[in-house]
């Protein structure tokens, strides 16, 4: 079974950076079949996908335009985990982060338990 | 806002059915066979209900069930369950710029 736990601060300060990390078990990190994203959800914006990581021989990253200059999707192989970080933020950025695994055509099948991000001075 | 539309909310009684439909466009729902549900209790991590438009994960009960015309999904929940009563979102593919979005969720009140 998969598991996905998420860690990271829960108040970040506007401009600085959102850092989020998710231990992931019963899988690993850079299998060849399947791909690894963070979405987030806010009232005022709805569930929004936010990039992907995987392994094909190589690394492959993928950002939402919404972010793109922002973000960055890391994966730890010796530790088999994930990572996020989100630069610049602001209380736009205030929302539910998700660290999630998909299989197929973005098939979400694995979801962490969510960490609420509130940034605010 | 969200790229695809849902109804708010929608209610049923148990053992009733109810549908909720999912609106996009020719650039995601109309475009592809790429079409998932989740399902959402407050609190809980989403689940993943039904993949491709049509097909269910193993474990999810056939009472759930997807379908897709031109436009618009539709998820079909047959015998409703009080267990049932959650938030639910559909997902579309987007093409290789957009990559995915998803719809702005429907609350479902079994009554």
């Amino acid at each position: 079974q998969v598991q996905l736990q998420q860690s990271g601060p829960g108040l970040v300060t506007p401009s600085q950076t959102l850092s989020l990390t998710c231990a992931i078990s019963g899988d690993s990190v850079s299998s060849n079949n399947i791909a690894w994203s963070w979405i987030r959800q806010s009232p005022s914006r709805g569930l929004e996908w936010l990039g992907r990581t995987y392994y094909r021989s190589k690394w492959y990253n993928d950002y939402a335009e919404s972010v793109k200059s922002r973000i960055t999707i890391n994966a730890d192989t010796s530790r088999n985990q994930l990572s996020l970080q989100l630069n610049s933020v602001t209380p736009e950025d205030t929302a539910v982060y998700y660290c999630v695994r998909y299989s197929g055509w973005y098939n979400f099948d694995y979801w962490g338990q969510g960490a609420l991000v509130t940034v605010s001075s | 806002q969200s790229a695809l539309t849902q109804p708010r909310s929608v209610s049923g009684s148990p053992g009733q059915s109810v549908a909720i439909s999912c609106t996009g466009t020719s650039s995601d729902v109309g475009g592809y066979n790429y079409l998932s549900w989740y399902q959402h209790h407050p609190g809980k991590a989403p689940k993943l209900i039904i993949y491709d438009v049509t097909k269910r994960p193993s474990g999810v009960p056939d009472r759930f069930s997807g379908s897709k015309s031109g436009n618009t999904a539709s998820l079909t929940i047959s015998g409703l369950q009080a267990d049932d009563e959650a938030d639910y979102y559909c997902c579309s593919y987007a093409g290789i710029y957009t990559h995915v979005v998803f719809g702005g969720g429907t609350k479902l009140t079994v009554l």
